[in-house]
């Protein structure tokens, strides 16, 4: 069954530690996506992934960390400089764009980060 | 800048009648994306429909269909014979047509289906 795992669904830190959200897919795609959802808000793009060891900044990359090791995976970190680090965290991923002309991101069930 | 917007924050429908969800957008490429998608209170985002700007045809999926105007940069949801499950947020995206295809999302639109 093919898809795109995030863990855990529900994450609670303490104010000042960084935080490390997982992002797992096997739908073989090689564009991955992190997005920022705040209440009543659209998503915001945080970091972008087409191709493994390389990534790049969002709308709203400033306190926040990639890596992109494997194709499966793309974990974000939500450092301590992140200044309203509570939100939803959506990954999402899609085949290389420009390959056809519909490539719709496939979402993960999300993550909710609350920090006090 | 590119800009999706979407003006209404809530609509209500009746079961079984048709809704229409609005979506504008502003950009300069002659090549780009529209897509909506659905996010139910669990929080995934599910794809609904995509129409491209070189699209001819208004897009449909089932019971969903996509009012496309180009001129008028408008992209608007239709959803036929509403259902209680269509109760959820709805969000129109853009992607340009440049290589990165980033998706910029609208603030979205609270849908509820009374019985």
């Amino acid at each position: 069954d093919g898809g795109i795992t995030q863990s855990p669904k529900y994450l609670f830190r303490k104010e000042g530690q960084n935080v490390t959200l997982s992002c797992e897919q096997n739908l073989n795609h090689d564009a991955m996506y992190w997005y920022r959802q705040d209440p009543g808000q659209g998503l915001r793009l945080i970091y972008y992934s087409q191709i493994v060891n390389d990534f790049q900044k969002g709308d709203i990359a400033e306190g926040y960390s990639v890596s992109r090791e494997k194709k499966e995976s793309f974990p974000l970190t939500v450092t301590s400089a992140q200044k309203n680090p509570t939100a939803f965290y959506l990954c999402a991923s899609s085949i290389l764009p420009g390959t056809s002309g519909k490539y719709e991101q496939y979402f993960g069930p999300g993550t909710r980060l609350t920090v006090t | 800048a590119q800009k999706i917007t979407q003006t209404q924050p809530g609509m209500f429908v009746q079961e079984k009648e048709a809704v229409t969800l609005d979506c504008t957008y502003d950009t300069s490429d002659q090549s780009y994306g529209l897509f909506w998608y659905k996010q139910p209170s669990s929080g995934e985002m599910i794809f609904l429909i995509y129409q491209g700007s070189y699209d001819e045809q208004n897009a449909t999926e089932g019971r969903y269909s996509l009012n496309f105007q180009k001129a008028r940069k408008s992209a608007n949801l239709v959803i036929s014979a509403s259902q209680l499950g269509d109760s959820a947020m709805y969000f129109c995206a853009m992607r340009d047509g440049g290589s990165q295809g980033n998706l910029i999302f609208g603030k979205g639109t609270k849908l509820s289906v009374k019985p």
